[in-house]
C-alpha cells in the first residue's frame, strides 16, 4: 500500500459518538487525501491536504474535520458519528511527478 | 466540477478473453487518467495511467487508450486470468495544480474459469 498505513481497520460506532481515523505515510510526501467509498459510487473525496498544515475541502466533507499537523500524519474526525457516515475510508497521498495517488488499506466503520 | 461515467457496472468474461471498460469525461481541461484495481478488502492499487498527449498506453496485457475528442478513455484486458477478477476504476484530473481525481462508479470484473 505504497507506505500508507491507516488505523483502525475496523470500527463499530453508536450514533453521536466521536471518532478519529488516522493515517501515516513513511515518504515524506506532501499531499494526502481521505475518501470514503460506498457501494455504486466509486470513491468520493471528504478533504485534501496539499501541504503540513493546510487542508482543503473536497466533494463530501460535511459531518467532518481534519488535521495535518505534520507531513506523516492526516486524520479524519468526526465529531457527532450518523449511520451516514458508515462507510470504508481510504487515505492516499500523491507520489510522483503527477496525480499519481497511492492508497491505503482503508477502515470500515459501522455507525449503529 | 468533472463528472466520470464507467461503463458497465459488472462484466463476466471467459478465462482468456478478452476484457474491455469505458469512461468517459465531462471537463475538456482533463489530462491525467488512470485506473485502479482493487481486490476484496484491499484499497485500489493503480495499474496503468495514460496523459491527455498520448492516445495509447499498453504494459504487458493491459492498455488504455484515450479519444480526447470524444472525452472517452478505456481499458482494455486481453488474455484474461482468473486473478484480473475485482472491481476496476477509472478516473480523471488536471494534472499540474489541481489536487483532486473524480472517480468513475467501478466496474465488476468476473473471469469465468
Amino acid at each position: 500500500n505504497a507506505g500508507v498505513t491507516q488505523t483502525p481497520k475496523f470500527q463499530v460506532l453508536k450514533t453521536g459518538q466521536s471518532m478519529t481515523l488516522q493515517c501515516a505515510q513513511d515518504m515524506n510526501h506532501n499531499s494526502m487525501y481521505w475518501y470514503r467509498q460506498d457501494p455504486g459510487m466509486g470513491l468520493r473525496l471528504i478533504y485534501y491536504s496539499a501541504s503540513e498544515g493546510t487542508t482543503d475541502k473536497g466533494e463530501v466533507p460535511n459531518g467532518y474535520n481534519v488535521s495535518r499537523l505534520n507531513k506523516r500524519e492526516f486524520s479524519l474526525r468526526l465529531e457527532s458519528a450518523a449511520p451516514s457516515q458508515t462507510s470504508v475510508y481510504f487515505c492516499a497521498i500523491k507520489a510522483g511527478a503527477a496525480d499519481t495517488q497511492y492508497f491505503g488499506p482503508g477502515t470500515r466503520l459501522t455507525v449503529l | 466540477g468533472e463528472n466520470v461515467e464507467q461503463h458497465p457496472s459488472t462484466l463476466s468474461v471467459q478465462e482468456g478473453d478478452s476484457a474491455v471498460i469505458k469512461c468517459t469525461y465531462s471537463d475538456s481541461a482533463s489530462n491525467y487518467f488512470p485506473w485502479y484495481k482493487q481486490e476484496l478488502g484491499k484499497g485500489p492499487q493503480l495499474i496503468i495511467d495514460i496523459r491527455s498527449n498520448v492516445g495509447e498506453k499498453k504494459d504487458q496485457r493491459i492498455a488504455v487508450t484515450l479519444n480526447k475528442t470524444a472525452k472517452h478513455f478505456s481499458l482494455h484486458i486481453t488474455e484474461t486470468q482468473p486473478e484480473d477478477s475485482a472491481v476496476y476504476f477509472c478516473a480523471a484530473s488536471q494534472n499540474f495544480g489541481n489536487e483532486k481525481l473524480t472517480f468513475g462508479t467501478g466496474t465488476r470484473l468476473t473471469i469465468i474459469p
